[in-house]
């Protein structure tokens, strides 16, 4: 079975400051990890993911993630937040053995952007 | 290419009532997603569809849920009869490739409210 933990229903950051949203997973297989971000009555969209190749991994916006298989960690990071990365994200996590498919999401982190 | 569509964007019925939220995959993308988030708790996964057929109904919560995929295109998820507890936000998505591996594309959702 597989889990995803996300510390911090909500997090507050200074405009320009680091970004960090701390995620971690439990698979019983390699997983493929992934982080959706979602604006304000928007839908889902992915920002990054990891497949098994390199364990940085740079997405849009100028977000990236570590895999880090020893501490079971995808932690989403930004060096400068900006505003218009107040959002809710969500870190995700799917099994890669064939026949389950399903993506198990945390329960996401409220990115709130202080000017 | 266009998106993941789904409508209606909100719906709002009464208790009994019977429902129906369709999605239409991106052309080409054989799996076909459905998931849910309901009152602010994790997006948590209902059905995948590989064409028309249905590979993993596991969540799907009760059976007054149903969905279709007729000649494997667009998909409908039907509440029939509407309880409370399924207000929430159905969303869904579609890959072209299985296991994730070029991530999933969300629409928009669809926001259920059930009164």
């Amino acid at each position: 079975a597989q889990s995803v933990t996300q510390l911090g229903s909500h997090v507050s950051v200074s405009e320009g400051a680091l970004v960090l949203l701390r995620c971690n997973y439990s698979s019983s297989v390699p997983p493929y990890l992934f982080w959706y971000v979602q604006y304000p009555n928007q839908g889902l969209q992915l920002l990054l993911k990891y497949t098994s190749a390199a364990t940085l991994v740079k997405g849009i916006n100028g977000f990236e993630a570590e895999f880090k298989k020893s501490e079971t960690s995808f932690h989403l990071t930004k060096p400068s937040a900006h505003m218009s990365d107040a959002a809710e994200y969500f870190c995700a996590v799917s099994e890669t053995n064939f026949g389950n498919e399903k993506l198990t999401f945390g329960t996401g982190t409220r990115l709130t952007i202080i000017p | 290419e266009a998106g993941v569509t789904q409508f209606p964007s909100h719906s709002v019925i009464e208790k009994g009532q019977t429902v129906t939220l369709r999605c239409d995959p991106i052309s080409g993308h054989d799996n076909l997603y459905w998931y849910r988030r309901v009152m602010g708790k994790e997006i948590k996964f209902l059905l995948h569809f590989v064409k028309e057929s249905k590979q993993d109904e596991s969540g799907m919560p009760n059976n007054r849920f149903l969905a279709e995929r007729t000649g494997g295109t667009y998909s409908t998820l039907k509440v029939q009869p509407a309880e409370l507890e399924d207000s929430g936000v159905y969303f869904c998505a579609s890959s072209q490739y299985g296991r994730g591996r070029g991530g999933y594309t969300f629409g928009s959702g669809t926001r259920l409210t059930v009164v």
